[in-house]
């Protein structure tokens, strides 16, 4: 059953410590990204990747990190830097190519900094 | 960067009414815009899609328009059902390599009454 699996599904922190969030593929897609959904804000992009070994800031990279090593596989990393991080991180993964588009979304992982 | 603007916020109907929601764009460079519904508690979903080629397209009882001079577009659903009623979220990107790199309007809750 392909799909995008993210965990864990609810997460808490406490002010100072850093927190992974585990995302997983296995639909062979190259692309990878990190989105933030915010209640009224729509989702915002954090980090992307289009293949292995390479990735890029999006539009709210700060306090954030992440890898790919693997092609199945873009953990993103809250760190103590990220000044609000308590919100709905959802990650997504598409193919490259022409005339592609659609992005798969995980379930979502929500973190709450306590 | 690219700004999408989204509205209404909120959009309550009758079943079997039409419901529209409009999206703005500000980068004249973007050139693929889809549409998510995001179902409570759940990730979102493509549901329609168009490309800066096309004005207009049509997927059984939903809808979206494109007007590139005036960089607005628009999702039309016709009929609507109790099971339509969720987040509607609008999109913008480059296409190309960055089909995935998406700038998401604020987004819709469409509430539809029996």
């Amino acid at each position: 059953d392909g799909g995008i699996t993210q965990s864990p599904k609810y997460l808490f922190r406490k002010e100072g410590q850093n927190v992974t969030l585990s995302c997983e593929q296995n639909l062979n897609h190259d692309a990878m990204y990190w989105y933030r959904q915010d209640p009224g804000q729509g989702l915002r992009l954090i980090y992307y990747s289009q293949i292995v070994n390479d990735f890029q800031k999006g539009d709210i990279a700060e306090g954030y990190s992440v890898s790919r090593e693997k092609k199945e596989s873009f953990p993103l990393t809250v760190t103590s830097a990220q000044k609000n991080p308590t919100a709905f991180y959802l990650c997504a993964s598409t193919t490259s190519g022409a005339n592609t588009g659609e992005l798969f979304f995980g379930e979502g992982s929500r973190l709450t900094v306590l | 960067g690219e700004n999408v603007e989204q509205h209404p916020s909120t959009l309550s109907v009758q079943e079997g009414d039409s419901a529209v929601i409009k999206c703005t764009y500000s980068d004249s460079a973007s050139n693929y815009f889809p549409w998510y519904k995001q179902e409570l508690g759940k990730r979102p979903q493509l549901i329609i899609d168009i490309r800066s080629n096309v004005g207009e397209k049509k997927d059984q009882r939903i809808a979206v328009t494109l007007n590139k001079t005036a960089k607005h577009f628009s999702l039309h659903i016709t009929e609507t059902q109790p099971e339509d009623s969720a987040v509607y979220f609008c999109a913008a990107s480059m296409g190309g390599t960055s089909y995935g790199k998406l700038t998401f309007g604020q987004g819709t809750i469409l509430t539809v009454h029996p």
